[in-house]
């Protein structure tokens, strides 16, 4: 099963509001990363948040973790129609070459 | 430009026809790794490399080979496609086998095996 998921599957909302992403892993991390990927695009890097931080900034998007949930969030602020796409979340594994194990990922659409 | 480069982006090919889809990383990248993504399953990986001449399995390696001659090139090749390998693929690189790097990926090459 998957390290990582996601909740929601899909999100629809209106530019300006927030989107809020959430996902949940399994085992112990170092880690927890966030990419984003347009529709049948290559996946982008947006932020990774170490497992002694409990919250990060990058512009209009914060990240928590709580490690004793193992659980972290992603929040777009103000919202615009260009965020529209799916959101990852992913952690690496101590063995196996630090593979990162992905989830299923958040849908998100952002309507003008 | 710092990027990983998939060719082609687009392949519609006949079961059994060997291809071989390229990859190439421009950043001196030591770690390179194959994902395939299909609807419902996500990302899975297929073969990644430490370094060069050092390959592993991933979790669906099966009708798949790569090989790592040298350190920017990362080729999977399919010797023997089948319809069940009709996915889109993604190269990915990173600058050590380290967890706490992150990664950066190709462009995505859609194959389509009839």
């Amino acid at each position: 099963s998957q390290q990582g998921e996601e909740d929601p599957q899909a999100l629809s909302i209106q530019e300006g509001e927030n989107a809020t992403m959430n996902c949940s892993y399994k085992t112990s991390i170092n880690n927890l990363q966030w990419y984003r990927q347009n529709s049948g695009r290559g996946l982008v890097h947006l932020i990774l948040i170490r497992s002694n931080e409990r919250e990060k900034h990058s512009g209009r998007l914060r990240v928590t973790l709580d490690t004793s949930k193992k659980s972290s969030s992603l929040l777009i602020t103000a919202s615009r129609a260009a965020d529209t796409a799916s959101y990852f979340c992913a952690t690496p594994l101590y063995n196996q070459g630090g593979k990162l194990i992905f989830g299923q990922g958040t849908e998100l659409s952002v309507k003008p | 430009e710092a990027q990983v480069t998939q060719n082609p982006r687009y392949l519609i090919t006949v079961t059994g026809k060997k291809l071989t889809v390229t990859c190439s990383q421009n950043m001196n990248h030591e770690y390179m790794s194959w994902y395939r993504q299909d609807p419902g399953l996500g990302l899975r990986q297929i073969y990644y490399s430490m370094n060069v001449e050092v390959t592993d399995k991933g979790d669906v390696p099966e009708g798949y080979k790569v090989s790592r001659k040298e350190k920017r090139n990362f080729p999977l090749i399919l010797e023997s496609p089948s319809p069940n390998q009709t996915s889109l693929y993604f190269c990915a690189s990173r600058l050590g086998a380290s967890g706490a790097n992150v990664l950066t990926f190709g462009a995505g090459s859609r194959l389509t095996v009839l």
